[in-house]
């Protein structure tokens, strides 16, 4: 079955500091992935997707993520974390099956430390 | 893209009574899919729905419990039933936008607050 594997409930870095957030996904075929972020109290925000196209696949707010199909992975990364970065992110993977299921990750919670 | 309008945005409502939650899309969509998201909790699949047939339920998530009607490629309802304390969550709909699984909207979502 479709999973989304989210290491790591919270991570907490300094302002300034590379951000690593990591997902792993299980699937027999590579399917679509998804970065969201969710800022308190507010609604879902996309931050980047992969649809088999690059395998590097650039964002908004300076995120990228890279698909890994050896190591079924889609990092999240930000080479520089700021302040306003603070929030849930989300990875999600969508089912390459008739369903298209989106299935999202647990979460991470971003802390960022001035 | 699509665009979501869900409705209503927040409700408190009384423990043993339902709720129906409206989602109506700018256009036509065959996919739809309500979302729950508990405090402090991802979103969990609750049901995919399509337009002309019955609704697709995930483990856990019963019709009896959370009904959802389809009636047109545009417009879905999901219901919460005999609600308790436990179903305080945020509600979202969803459609799939890209080819494929390729793209998802999301509605702004309802929060419920049960007493």
């Amino acid at each position: 079955a479709q999973s989304v594997t989210q290491l790591g409930s919270h991570v907490s870095v300094s302002e300034g500091a590379l951000v690593l957030l990591r997902c792993n996904y299980s699937s027999s075929v590579p399917p679509y992935l998804f970065w969201y972020v969710q800022y308190p109290n507010q609604g879902l925000q996309l931050l980047l997707k992969y649809t088999s196209a690059a395998t590097l696949v650039k964002g908004i707010n300076g995120f990228e993520a890279e698909f890994k199909k050896s190591e079924t992975s889609f990092h999240l990364t930000k080479p520089s974390a700021h302040m306003s970065d603070a929030a849930e992110y989300f990875c999600a993977s969508a089912g390459m099956d008739s369903s298209y299921k989106l299935i999202f990750g647990s979460g991470t919670r971003l802390l960022v430390r001035p | 893209s699509a665009v979501i309008s869900q409705k209503p945005s927040r409700d408190i409502c009384q423990r043993g009574t339902s709720l129906t939650i409206q989602c109506q899309v700018d256009s036509q969509v065959t996919m739809m899919f309500w979302y729950r998201q508990q405090p402090g909790q991802s979103l969990t699949l609750i049901a995919t729905a399509n337009q002309g047939s019955e609704a697709t339920y995930e483990s856990g998530f019963v019709i009896d419990k959370f009904p959802i009607s389809r009636p047109n490629l545009t417009f879905s309802t999901l219901t919460v039933s005999n609600m308790s304390p436990e179903d305080s969550s945020i509600y979202l709909c969803s459609v799939q936008t890209g080819i494929g699984g390729s793209g998802y909207t999301f509605g702004s979502g309802t929060r419920l607050t049960v007493v």
